[in-house]
C-alpha cells in the first residue's frame, strides 16, 4: 500500500531563511509519481511539482527546489530565502502506476509559517 | 483556458438534507478525482472518474455518498441524509490523461448544522 508520511507537523521561520519541508514515501511500484501542492489560507489547492520514479534529476524553479532520492525514498522541498507570501500548509503526494490508477496519496501536511 | 471550476463554494445543510456539490473540469480534461479534507486533516482520495463511468471508487463511503459524470455536464458529487461528520473541504481535480498532473478547483466548503 502506498504511504506518505511529513514528519513535520508545523514550521515557522523568519523571512529570508531558507527552509526544508520533508517527505518520505512508501510504495511497492517501480513506476510512480510524487507531486507537491501548496495550500495558501485562502484554500485553493495549487500544483507546484510532478516527478517521475524515473527522474531523480533535482530540480530548481526561481527559490523553489526539490531532492529527489529514491535511496532514501525522499523528495524533499526547499524554499530558499523564504517569504511571507510562502505561509501555506504543503502537501507531498504519491501516485503509483497503474496498480491504482491515478488517486493521489497526500501527506497529512506541513504549516509553514513565514514571519516578517 | 479556465481553471477547474466548483460550485458551490459554500454549502449549508441541515441534518438529513442532500447536498449536490458539483465540478467542472479543465477543457480538454476527461479524467476527474473527488477529495475530501476533514478540518485539521489532509486529503483523502474518494472517486476516479471519466465520462459515463466511475473507475475507482474505494474512497467513498458505503453509504449516502455517490457521484457521476454524465456526457453532458459537470460531475456531480451527492450526499444523501447528511451527518455533522460529512462538514469537509471537498475538492475537485482534473487531468487530460491517466497519470497527468491533477489541477484542483477551489473547492466547496460544507458544513452540517
Amino acid at each position: 500500500a502506498q504511504k506518505v508520511t511529513q514528519a513535520q507537523t508545523e514550521i515557522s521561520v523568519v523571512e529570508k531563511e531558507d527552509v526544508t519541508l520533508d517527505c518520505v514515501y512508501e510504495t511497492r511500484d517501480t513506476t510512480y509519481y510524487l507531486f507537491w501542492y501548496k495550500q495558501p489560507p485562502s484554500g485553493e489547492l495549487v500544483f507546484l511539482i510532478r516527478r517521475n520514479s524515473f527522474d531523480e534529476q533535482n530540480e530548481i524553479s526561481g527559490r523553489y527546489s526539490w531532492n529527489f532520492q529514491k535511496s532514501t525514498s525522499s523528495f524533499n522541498f526547499t524554499i530558499t530565502a523564504s517569504q511571507v507570501v510562502d505561509s501555506a500548509v504543503y502537501f507531498c503526494a504519491l501516485s503509483e502506476g497503474e496498480t491504482s490508477g491515478s488517486r493521489l496519496t497526500f501527506g497529512e501536511g506541513t504549516q509553514l509559517t513565514v514571519n516578517p | 483556458n479556465a481553471g477547474v471550476m466548483q460550485n458551490p463554494r459554500h454549502l449549508v445543510r441541515r441534518r438529513g438534507q442532500e447536498a449536490r456539490l458539483r465540478c467542472s473540469p479543465m477543457k480538454g480534461h476527461s479524467h476527474v478525482y473527488w477529495y475530501r479534507q476533514l478540518p485539521e486533516e489532509g486529503l483523502k482520495f474518494m472517486v476516479y472518474l471519466q465520462k459515463e463511468n466511475i473507475i475507482d471508487e474505494s474512497g467513498m463511503p458505503k453509504e449516502r455518498f455517490s457521484a457521476e459524470f454524465p456526457k453532458e455536464g459537470p460531475s456531480i458529487l451527492r450526499i444523501q441524509q447528511v451527518v455533522r461528520g460529512d462538514s469537509a473541504a471537498y475538492f475537485c481535480a482534473s487531468s487530460p490523461r491517466l497519470q497527468e498532473t491533477q489541477y484542483f478547483g477551489p473547492g466547496t466548503r460544507l458544513l452540517v448544522l
